[in-house]
């Protein structure tokens, strides 16, 4: 069985600060995990994901996010806010690199707001 | 090439009536999710299809939902005498598989069923 956890239903940060979501997980599987960007009205976008490997992963738009499997977290940051990332980021777990049969466990969200 | 379409975009339906959703799927990938968005519950996995066959129909809500996929391409989502808590954003996703694993989820637009 899997969870996630995100902390923080909003946040908000000023456009040039440094952005930071927080994830933490349960797995009773080595988890694979993801960070997808929710856009008002549209599906889903895959940001970065962590399979196996490197603990930190680099995505698209500048964010990154590092697997830290003492704690549990899978945290996204991003040095330098823009206003074009106000949006609602999800993270999510699974058992396989993709989701496979069990498809994948989403956080409840995490909705972005950035102060001009 | 296209994205996964999901049709229709926007649905609005009476109580007790049923209605049909329907998800393109990218070409070629095998892999076929749906997933549901609702203010209360968050994003929650429905079901997987690989190919025509869907292992595991348990994370259906009710018996009133069902899904079927023909032709491993197009896939329908069904709900009979819809209820008031059935609105929400049903989401589809697709992506390519290889042995055992699934690989990345690319998401559809959604449709916003409202259940009046």
């Amino acid at each position: 069985a899997q969870s996630v956890t995100q902390l923080g239903s909003h946040v908000s940060v000023s456009e040039g600060a440094l952005v930071l979501l927080r994830c933490n997980y349960s797995s009773s599987v080595p988890p694979y995990l993801f960070w997808y960007v929710q856009y008002p009205n549209q599906g889903l976008q895959l940001l970065l994901k962590y399979t196996t490997g490197a603990t930190l992963v680099k995505g698209i738009n500048g964010f990154e996010a590092e697997f830290k499997k003492s704690e549990t977290s899978f945290h996204l940051t991003k040095p330098s806010a823009h206003m074009s990332d106000a949006a609602e980021y999800f993270c999510a777990v699974s058992g396989g690199p993709g989701g496979g049969a069990d498809g994948l466990t989403f956080g409840k969200g995490t909705h972005l707001i950035i102060q001009p | 090439g296209a994205g996964v379409s999901q049709s229709p975009s926007n649905k609005v339906t009476e109580k007790g009536k049923d209605v049909e959703l329907r998800c393109d799927p990218i070409s070629g990938h095998t892999a076929l999710y749906w997933y549901r968005q609702s203010l209360g519950q968050g994003l929650e996995f429905l079901i997987y299809f690989q190919g025509n066959s869907a292992p595991d129909k348990s994370g259906l809500p009710s018996d009133r939902f069902s899904a079927e996929r023909t032709g491993g391409s197009v896939s329908t989502l069904t709900i009979q005498r819809t209820q008031q808590e059935d609105s929400a954003v049903y989401l589809c996703a697709s992506s390519l598989v290889s042995g055992r694993f699934a690989y990345e989820q690319y998401f559809g637009p959604g449709t916003r069923l409202t259940v009046t």
